[in-house]
């Protein structure tokens, strides 16, 4: 496709289960980044993806989250034994491969709405 | 830890009317960004600054980089309801490429 896509769109579960985000990046993007976004809230970086390079989970709230890249295509998120707090969009953006600069625009999927009760 | 602070978090006036979005911070940034998000997407890139004292314009936007690149401020010339939406801003730290800091956003609405 043309964009970055993200399934599901919404996410319903219960407290304790385990959840998987799936992220398809642009073809040829190198670079895929993961955010989650609480309601009302600007975006919380929570693990960046380079090529081969070791990932960048600096992010990433606790032991539960996880992620998971192959290639330079299809990343998974994947929370264990959810939380309420974890409830919130989690949104996926990739980029082109960037200068020094960094000043590669990031092009952002629609968003998972993951609710857990 | 570097942040980034935008005021105001809502505003709400009347379609005509002039307003100005701050993005804030005591830390510099190489670059910082602008991001708009309407309900139910991800955010959309609207502009990149990147040196201090930069102007751009995107119709009736007007961007500008700080001159210390600390700060930027988001203009909009009369407001139309299509401007509605969730802008963030977001920066680009010095060390670190490409990991973004965002701010938490500013909620527009446009009145008609």
């Amino acid at each position: 496709g043309a964009g970055v896509s993200q399934s599901p769109s919404n996410k319903v579960t219960e407290k304790g289960k385990d959840v998987e985000l799936r992220c398809d990046p642009i073809s040829g993007h190198t670079a895929l980044y993961w955010y989650r976004q609480r309601l009302g809230q600007g975006l919380e970086f929570l693990i960046y993806f380079q090529g081969n390079s070791a990932p960048d989970k600096s992010g990433l709230p606790s032991d539960r989250f996880s992620a998971e890249r192959t290639g330079e295509s299809v990343s998974t998120l994947t929370i264990q034994r959810t939380q309420q707090e974890d409830s919130a969009v989690y949104l996926c953006a990739s980029s082109p491969i960037g200068t020094s600069g960094g000043q590669e625009t990031q092009y952002f999927g629609p968003g998972t709405r993951l609710l857990v009760l | 830890t570097q942040l980034l602070e935008q005021s105001p978090q809502f505003l709400s006036i009347q379609e005509g009317e002039n307003l100005t979005v701050y993005c804030n911070s005591s830390s510099v940034f190489s670059s910082l960004q602008w991001y708009r998000q309407e309900p139910g997407e991800g955010p959309v890139l609207l502009v990149t600054v990147v040196t201090g004292g930069e102007v751009k314009k995107l119709k009736r936007l007007t961007f500008q980089f700080g001159d210390a690149r600390k700060d930027s401020s988001l203009h909009i010339t009369a407001a139309q309801p299509g401007d509605t939406g969730l802008y963030l801003c977001a920066g680009e730290p010095l060390q670190g490429a490409q990991k973004l800091v965002f701010g938490q956003g500013t909620r527009l609405t446009i009145n008609p």
